[in-house]
Formats: structure tokens, sequence, C-alpha cells
């Protein structure tokens, strides 16, 4: 099974600063690598697909990059509707695996 | 606009059983593989299973392989989840989402609203 470590557990920042989440896998995935935003008592959003390429609908602030074991993504200016949980998820082998997620807080 | 309408969730005892169900509109159903991905309370996203567009090629999780399984109605645009000998640990939220392509079934660009499982005695 590809395990995903997400880090930081968490982050806190105010509005308007940069983002920065990082996604380790425990062997290369390539680029089969996504990032899904969840809020309090909605379901995930799919944010990235293919470790760089946005969702229909994502705005250009968020961007995704790295391949092999290594991704990051990157919030280059947060708004307030960013504040959520955010995790990576796997789909170059069975069993899919998502990452323990990223809690990005309010400073 | 593509929806999806989970279903079928409640309080079971150990042992029990349930029946989830998925009702999709929006999109060509019978082409898309679906998945089941469920969330313990208070903790991360855990996929649990998919099945293929044509519902011969199923994948589970091993928490789950053996005792559920994931089916789908093509004709009735309504994917489903057959629970079976539950246990406490299968407490959780359980997301129905549609795969992103068509042809590859692994990652999900739109998810139901959740249905919440709950086995307690």
């Amino acid at each position: 099974e590809i395990v995903l470590t997400q880090s930081p557990a968490s982050l806190s920042l105010s509005p308007g600063e940069r983002a920065t989440l990082s996604c380790r896998a425990s062997q290369s995935v390539s680029n089969n690598l996504g990032w899904y935003q969840q809020k309090p008592g909605q379901a995930p959003r799919l944010l990235i697909y293919d470790a760089s390429n946005r969702a229909t609908g994502i705005p250009a602030r968020f961007s995704g990059s790295g391949s092999g074991t290594d991704f990051t993504l990157t919030i280059s200016s947060l708004e307030p509707e960013d504040f959520a949980v955010y995790y990576c998820q796997q789909r170059s082998d069975w069993p899919l695996t998502f990452g323990g997620g990223t809690k990005v807080e309010i400073k | 606009e593509v929806h999806l309408l989970d279903s079928g969730g409640g309080l079971e005892q150990p042992g029990g059983s349930l029946r989830l169900s998925c009702a999709a509109s929006g999109f060509t159903f019978s082409t898309y593989a679906m998945t089941w991905v469920r969330q313990a309370p208070g903790k991360g996203l855990e996929w649990v299973s998919t099945i293929g567009p044509g519902g011969s090629d199923t994948y589970y999780a091993d928490s789950v392989k053996g005792r559920f399984t994931i089916s789908r109605d093509n004709s009735k645009n309504t994917l489903y989840f057959q629970m079976n000998s539950l246990r406490a640990e299968d407490t959780a939220i359980y997301y129905c989402a549609k795969a992103l392509r068509q042809a590859i079934g692994r990652d999900f660009d739109s998810w139901g609203q959740g249905t919440l499982v709950t086995v307690s005695s």
C-alpha cells in the first residue's frame, strides 16, 4: 500500500498570505496525484489532478507541482473561503490512498 | 450539472446489514467508474470501493473485503453498497463519488453529500 504523508498537519496563516502544503509518497506515484479541499460539514472538492492540473472552476491561486514521491499544493494568496482541510490522494495503484490531511487555519 | 444523492445510512447493530444507494444525474452514468469513500467522525478520508462503468470490475479496501459489495444498475443510474457484518469501526459518513475521467476511475470530480452510518449496540 502506498502511504501518503502530509505536512504540516496544520498551518496557521492570515488572509493574503501564501500557503505551501506538502505530500510525500512512500513510493513513486509518477504524476498520479490529486488534491482535495474539504470544509466542515461538506463533501471534498477536487482541486488538482495529475499533480498540476486545476480541476474545472478552481481559481488560479491554487497550483500543484511535483512528481515521483514529493508534491506540493500552493495557494498563492489565501482568501477567507480557503481555510479548510486539504487532502492528497494517489491513483497510481490499488488500494487508492489519501494523506492524513493538512488543516489551514486562520491566524 | 452532475448530482449525486446518497441515501440509506442509519443506526445498525454490530453484525447487522445496511444498503446504501447513490442516485446519479447530469451525466452518462454508464460510462463512468463510481467509488465509495468514507470518513470516520473527526478523521480523514478513506477509499473503500470502486466499480467500473460496466459493473464487472470491482475493487475493495482490505478493511471491507468479503463483507461489503459494490454494485450498480445503469438502467436506473444508481450505485449501491451492500454492507454486511457491520463493525463499530465502520461508523463513518459514506460518500459516493464520480470518476473524473471515463477511462480512468481513480480520481473523483463530483461527490454526494454523504450518508452517515453508525454501528452501535
